[in-house]
């Protein structure tokens, strides 16, 4: 069954910590990103990956970090340099084409506490 | 630089009804154009995209898009609507020449399918 797993679910943070959210496929997909969603301001893309190695800002960086270590995992860690954590995050995925359309997994809540 | 706007935060329509969520797009080159869908607390699910050939797409759930390049326009359509359609709509767009740069989302339609 191929998809996108992100886990936990949901994710309870206290101020100060660091937390790591984990993104898993098994479509042997080369790109990944990571995109967070607030209410009302759609998606914004924090980081993306086109291939093993080597990773990309995207457009709200600051306060996440990234690895790729391995094809198949894309894990993003929120640092307590991130001001407002709080929100829905979404890894998604896709084969490198320009006409190639992204697949999402289910997301993670990510609160602060 | 690419964009897509979407202008209406939300629609409303009785059930039954067709429905429209409008979409437009800016990019220098030709667009490939996307649409999903996302319910509560889940994922994007993908519903259907535009690469080239005949402007009116047909995707999953019975959904269908129009291609306008002159109105530079997306507009997702469905002839009959339920209320199990009520979710959050997004367009995507990514321009031909940008190579596999991730997809540039508009801000999301909130559909409510009002029985």
């Amino acid at each position: 069954d191929g998809g996108i797993t992100q886990s936990p679910k949901y994710l309870f943070r206290k101020e100060g910590q660091n937390v790591t959210l984990s993104c898993e496929q098994n479509l042997n997909h080369d790109a990944m990103y990571w995109y967070r969603q607030d209410p009302g301001q759609g998606l914004r893309l924090i980081y993306y990956s086109q291939i093993v190695n080597d990773f990309q800002k995207g457009d709200i960086a600051e306060g996440y970090s990234v690895s790729r270590e391995k094809k198949e995992s894309f894990p993003l860690t929120v640092t307590s340099a991130q001001k407002n954590p709080t929100a829905f995050y979404l890894c998604a995925s896709n084969r490198v084409s320009t006409v190639a359309e992204a697949f999402f997994g289910q997301g993670t809540r990510l609160t602060v506490v | 630089a690419q964009s897509v706007a979407q202008p209406e935060d939300q629609v409303n329509v009785a059930e039954g009804n067709p429905l429209t969520v409008k979409c437009t797009y800016s990019v220098s080159g030709n667009p490939y154009l996307f649409w999903y869908v996302q319910y509560p607390n889940r994922g994007l699910q993908f519903l259907l995209k535009y690469i080239t050939g005949d402007n009116l797409v047909k995707g999953s759930y019975g959904f269908e898009a129009e291609f306008n390049k002159s109105q530079t326009s997306f507009h997702l359509k469905k002839p009959s609507a339920l209320v199990s359609d009520s979710a959050l709509y997004f367009c995507a767009v990514r321009d031909e020449n940008s190579g596999n740069t991730p997809l540039v989302f508009g801000k999301g339609t909130r559909l409510s399918v009002i029985a």
